[in-house]
């Protein structure tokens, strides 16, 4: 079945380093993946996505790259800041069910 | 939008009482799905519901738990009894049904609860 794997965290950065967390997946047919970010307190909300193979998803100066001979929908940002510290949840969309990764928890040192 | 809408948002009740979460999802959405997280499982996957009939239960843990949508604009997540290991918080998403995965998913601020 479909599934998703995340590096496990949590993630400790300072101000302004540069994030990569990695995503991978194992799916039948051409899903769609996504990003979702979590603050504290409040539910998952939509960071970004990409629906087919090398597209780029992109939001607030993250990114994902769709990789399809990879497997992989890893996610970057150039520059990081305190009030990203959250957790990001990487997820595949195929027929009707979302599935998501166990998330990885960012903190952000200034 | 007020986006979905949970309640309660906070609930602590003893062991053995029963417990009613609800949902109220987007306007339009016709799909509709049930969450818990904790921090030993992430988040799991309860049910989920497409045009108000359950497609897919096998993630609710026990007789215990049991999901209703009685018509498209509300659903009830209930626990009874409730166990102390049944504390997490409870969420709700929904999205615009059909066989598109691309379609996003909205959760709810989610309803957390403790059972002593």
């Amino acid at each position: 079945g479909n599934s998703v794997t995340q590096m496990e965290g949590p993630v400790t950065l300072s101000e302004e380093a540069f994030l990569t967390i990695n995503c991978t997946y194992t799916a039948t047919g051409y899903p769609s993946l996504f990003w979702y970010v979590q603050y504290p307190g409040e539910g998952l909300q939509l960071l970004l996505k990409a629906t087919k193979a090398d597209d780029k998803g992109s939001n607030k100066g993250f990114e994902a790259t769709y990789r399809k001979e990879t497997t992989s929908f890893h996610l970057e940002k150039g520059s990081v800041q305190v009030s990203d510290s959250a957790v990001y949840f990487c997820a595949l969309g195929g027929d009707d069910k979302i599935i998501f990764g166990k998330g990885t928890r960012l903190h952000i040192l200034p | 939008d007020a986006g979905v809408i949970q309640s309660p948002r906070h609930e602590v009740t003893e062991m053995g009482q029963e417990v009613t979460l609800r949902c109220k999802p987007i306007s339009g959405h016709n799909s509709l799905f049930w969450y818990r997280q904790t921090m030993m499982r992430g988040l799991e996957l309860l049910i989920y519901f497409n045009n108000n009939v359950p497609i897919d239960d096998s993630g609710m843990p026990e007789d215990r738990f049991s999901a209703k949508m009685p018509n498209a604009s509300f659903s009830t997540l209930k626990i009874q009894p409730s166990e102390p290991r049944d504390s997490a918080v409870y969420f709700c998403a929904s999205k615009t049904g059909g066989s598109s995965g691309a379609n996003v998913l909205t959760f709810g601020a989610g309803s957390r609860l403790t059972v002593l």
